[in-house]
């Protein structure tokens, strides 16, 4: 099973709608994180959380909302969804303990706005 | 503001043709450049760290090197399988955060 596991990895919404992305993660990291990805634009932070009681924007957070349920888990959300939003989306993972803090992939989610 | 810039932005290279990626950087307080390998359709996955200038990293055919101001990704005669996307990212101490800021990648693609 994958470290780091992001649900749904495929979706397609309707301008307007509210939906909601997933991530779960298995490797006990305290740190998480979710980025967005466009073609020729690189990763670009949206929010990140270093525990469940801490929550920052990123660079790009206008139309997004994030909750940490529990330190496993992070789920992203778009309150009302706009073509613009159309990306790929990752979350990602690090151990605060460390010095190093090498981030862990998801798969990735494919958004589609319509 | 921490900033990166990869070069170039796609290369082409015949198998067994080695060459180089490049990440220049600015930061404030280098806490570590990172390199990472993306397939299509995948998440980015960790290759190496680098924390300061003169350091090297080696593995199989990849071997990073960093400066002051820049790191190099070098490809000894590549192979087909190592076609995908290199993105540097950059960690500086600004904020207390140390938050990694991505550069926008080099696609690489090795003909068989």
């Amino acid at each position: 099973d994958a470290d780091v596991t992001q649900t749904p990895r495929n979706r397609i919404t309707k301008t307007g709608k509210r939906i909601m992305l997933e991530c779960s993660q298995t490797k006990g990291h305290d740190r998480m994180y979710w980025y967005r990805q466009d073609p020729g634009l690189g990763l670009r932070l949206i929010y990140y959380s270093f525990d469940v009681k801490d929550i920052n924007k990123g660079e790009i957070s206008d139309g997004y909302s994030v909750s940490r349920q529990a330190q496993a888990k992070f789920s992203l959300s778009l309150e009302s969804a706009i073509p613009n939003q159309t990306a790929l989306y990752f979350c990602a993972t690090s151990d605060g303990g460390t010095a190093k803090n090498i981030q862990y992939f998801g798969a990735g989610t494919r958004l589609s706005v319509l | 503001e921490d900033q990166v810039t990869q070069s170039p932005e796609a290369l082409r290279l015949q198998e067994g043709e080695s060459s180089s990626l490049n990440c220049s950087y600015t930061v404030s307080g280098l806490r570590g450049l990172f390199w990472y390998r993306q397939d299509p359709g995948k998440g980015p996955e960790f290759l190496f760290t680098l924390y300061s200038a003169g350091e090297e990293k080696e593995k199989e055919r990849l071997k990073a090197t960093l400066t002051k101001k820049e790191s190099f990704l070098h490809i000894t005669a590549p192979k087909p399988e190592d076609s995908a996307t290199y993105l540097c990212a950059v960690q500086g101490r600004s904020g207390g955060s140390y938050i990694p800021t991505f550069g926008r990648g080099t696609s690489l693609i090795v003909h068989p």
